[in-house]
Parts: C-alpha cells; sequence; structure tokens
C-alpha cells in the first residue's frame, strides 16, 4: 500500500532533550515535507526537501533540522525542544517537483513540558 | 506572505443536504488542491486542479478552479454522515519553474445538525 508513515504517533517529552520524529514514503517521491499544525494557525511548512541532500527552510523553521540522506526517508530533528514545539505534525510527499499535490502521513503529536 | 481567506469557518450539514465551501486569495494560483482531515488523521488529498477554470468531480465532490486564478470552490451533493471532517483549501505557485510553496486555508468544520 503506498503511504507515509511517522513514528512515534505520540510523543510527550520534556524541555531540551533531543528527539527525532522519523518519516518514510514508499512512493518514490522525490519532494517531501514537514508541517506543523496548531489552533488558529493551520498548516505551516516547517522544512522540505525536493531530492537526496537536497533540503531548504519553509515558513517555521527555527528550532528544527532535517537530513535527507535516502529518498524514501526524511527525519525531523528537535534537538533541545521548548513547549512552544507542542504541536501536531505531519510528513508529506509528492511525486511532483515542484511539491504541489502532497500526500501527507498520520501525525505525530508532541507534547513538550 | 500569501495568505488563503477560506469560507464558511464551520457549517453543519443535515444529511442529504448539498454544501459549498471555497477559498480565495490576493495572488494567484497555478494549482488548487482540496483535502479532508479526520480527527486525528492526516490530510487526505480530494481534488487537484491545474487549470484555470477547470472542473473537476470526484464521486460526490466537484471543485472548480476560478478563471481568475485567485479562487476555487467545493461542492459536496447529497451530504451523507461521513462527509463530517475539516477540509481545506491549498493553492501552489511557482515561478518560472522555480520552487514555490503550498499555501493551505484555515480550514472549514462540518459538523451534523444536532
Amino acid at each position: 500500500e503506498a503511504q507515509v508513515t511517522q513514528n512515534p504517533r505520540y510523543l510527550i517529552t520534556v524541555t531540551g532533550k533531543k528527539l527525532t520524529v522519523t518519516c518514510s514514503q514508499n512512493m518514490n517521491h522525490e519532494y517531501m515535507s514537514w508541517y506543523r499544525q496548531d489552533p488558529g494557525l493551520g498548516l505551516r511548512q516547517i522544512y522540505y526537501s525536493m531530492n537526496v541532500e537536497v533540503t531548504d527552510k519553509g515558513d517555521v523553521p527555527e528550532g528544527y533540522k532535517v537530513s535527507r540522506k535516502e529518498k524514501r526517508n526524511f527525519p525531523l530533528i528537535l534537538e533541545s525542544p521548548s513547549p512552544n514545539q507542542t504541536s501536531l505534525y505531519f510528513c508529506a510527499s509528492s511525486p511532483r517537483w515542484g511539491g504541489d499535490e502532497q500526500y501527507f502521513g498520520p501525525g505525530t503529536r508532541l507534547t513538550v513540558t | 506572505g500569501q495568505q488563503l481567506n477560506q469560507s464558511p469557518q464551520s457549517m453543519f450539514i443535515q444529511e442529504g443536504e448539498d454544501v459549498s465551501m471555497n477559498c480565495t486569495s490576493s495572488s494567484i494560483f497555478n494549482t488548487w488542491l482540496w483535502y479532508k482531515q479526520d480527527p486525528g488523521e492526516g490530510p487526505v488529498l480530494l481534488i487537484a486542479l491545474y487549470k484555470a477554470g477547470e472542473l473537476t468531480s470526484n464521486g460526490r465532490l466537484t471543485a472548480q478552479f476560478g478563471i481568475t486564478r485567485k479562487d476555487s470552490f467545493l461542492n459536496i451533493s447529497a451530504s451523507i454522515p461521513s462527509d463530517v471532517g475539516i477540509y481545506f483549501c491549498a493553492g501552489y505557485m511557482n515561478y518560472g519553474g522555480s520552487q514555490g510553496n503550498l499555501i493551505f486555508g484555515k480550514g472549514t468544520k462540518l459538523s451534523v445538525k444536532p
């Protein structure tokens, strides 16, 4: 089944403790991205990647890192999480170079205390 | 930055009713997308539109790419209880082959009439 998977689905952590949220897609898509979804603010893009070793900032990149060493994986790294990073995170991938027509994963709900 | 105005913010539906929602922008887009999000899930792509004036259907859903390229409409005919959820529009624009951004509306929440 064609899909985008994320792990973990739920995570509660403490301020400053480094964490990684994994994202994997099995559709051979070149474009992948990360979003956060917050009430009243909608979906905002954090980082995106157009291909292996090619990443760029989205609208809200501060406090996040990403890497794209393989086509199928695009992990999101929070080196020192803070409470304002409590949010619902979505990974997405697109078969189209420009990143339109994106397909989303199931989400990771992160709480930072 | 670019913003999408999606309306209505919320609406109640009764089974069998037709539903309409729309998105407008101050900027033009060359792609419009409509997504649905169920509680606890990621957005699911419903319809993609690539040409001004295009009208595309997916079952009971019909979406149109506005002729001005600044708006899009989604209609749901004969609604059923499983239509409940949040619907998002998204617009995409790139310039001369450069990387573009997908901009999302704030969503329209569909609920069942009590």
